[in-house]
């Protein structure tokens, strides 16, 4: 079966602009969580989403939000972009339950200039 | 706050040369702990997993990891690596009640030479 599918792949943005990505799950997995990758900060936890409503958060400014549609897709979207969130942004999805690990997708490669 | 260590950042090592790789997480209560793999270009990729039950858990590829919990543990180990093996290896905790919420490591780069 397919597996997580994030778009863009990549992305150049300016400072002060805003940027959507997005994430579309493996098909059955309700739960979405988003990761922030970085050279200095390795893999930090953004968010997670379940049956539409944000059940997680990190430590991230209000900048971050996110949502997650009734068909489990799921997007992230950064406001007043800044030179460090450059970063690789990867979507994970999950079932539910215990056992349940997380699927990555291959992520979307931000740059802020 | 809860966070995992991995005590090492880069290994060289031969192919053939066996591999342990450490991680030591902070939390007292109960876990499910992940080694992750992440091949050059390609996205984070499960290794192996424990739950509970048999603290000694095989993953793909021959890797495994023991899970020693008065030590908050779970190291990885591969007897004999191979140069396919070179990537970068990434120790993740889920606390119980965290929902899916992952804390990694800040990971391990590993490079075989033939």
């Amino acid at each position: 079966k397919a597996g997580v599918t994030q778009t863009p792949r990549y992305l150049i943005k300016t400072r002060g602009q805003q940027v959507t990505l997005s994430c579309s799950p493996i098909s059955g997995h309700r739960s979405v969580s988003w990761y922030q990758q970085t050279p200095g900060q390795g893999l930090q936890f953004l968010f997670e989403y379940f049956s539409e409503t944000q059940r997680n958060k990190g430590n991230f400014p209000g900048r971050f939000s996110g949502r997650q549609f009734s068909n489990s897709r799921s997007e992230m979207n950064v406001s007043t972009l800044e030179l460090g969130d450059s970063a690789l942004y990867l979507c994970a999805s999950s079932t539910t339950g215990e056992g349940t690990e997380a699927f990555f997708g291959q992520g979307t490669r931000l740059t802020v200039v | 706050a809860q966070s995992v260590s991995q005590h090492n950042h880069h290994v060289i090592l031969s192919e053939a040369a066996s591999l342990e790789l450490g991680c030591n997480y902070s939390y007292g209560g109960t876990v499910n702990l992940f080694w992750y793999v992440q091949y050059p270009g390609q996205h984070l990729q499960l290794l192996l997993k424990y739950f509970s039950g048999d603290p000694l858990v095989k993953g793909i590829k021959g890797f495994e990891a023991e899970f020693i919990k008065s030590k908050f543990s779970f190291n990885l180990r591969k007897p004999s690596v191979q140069w396919s093996d070179t990537a970068e290896y990434f120790c993740a905790v889920r606390l119980s009640g965290g929902y899916n919420k992952l804390i990694f490591g800040a990971g391990t780069r590993l490079a075989v030479h033939p």
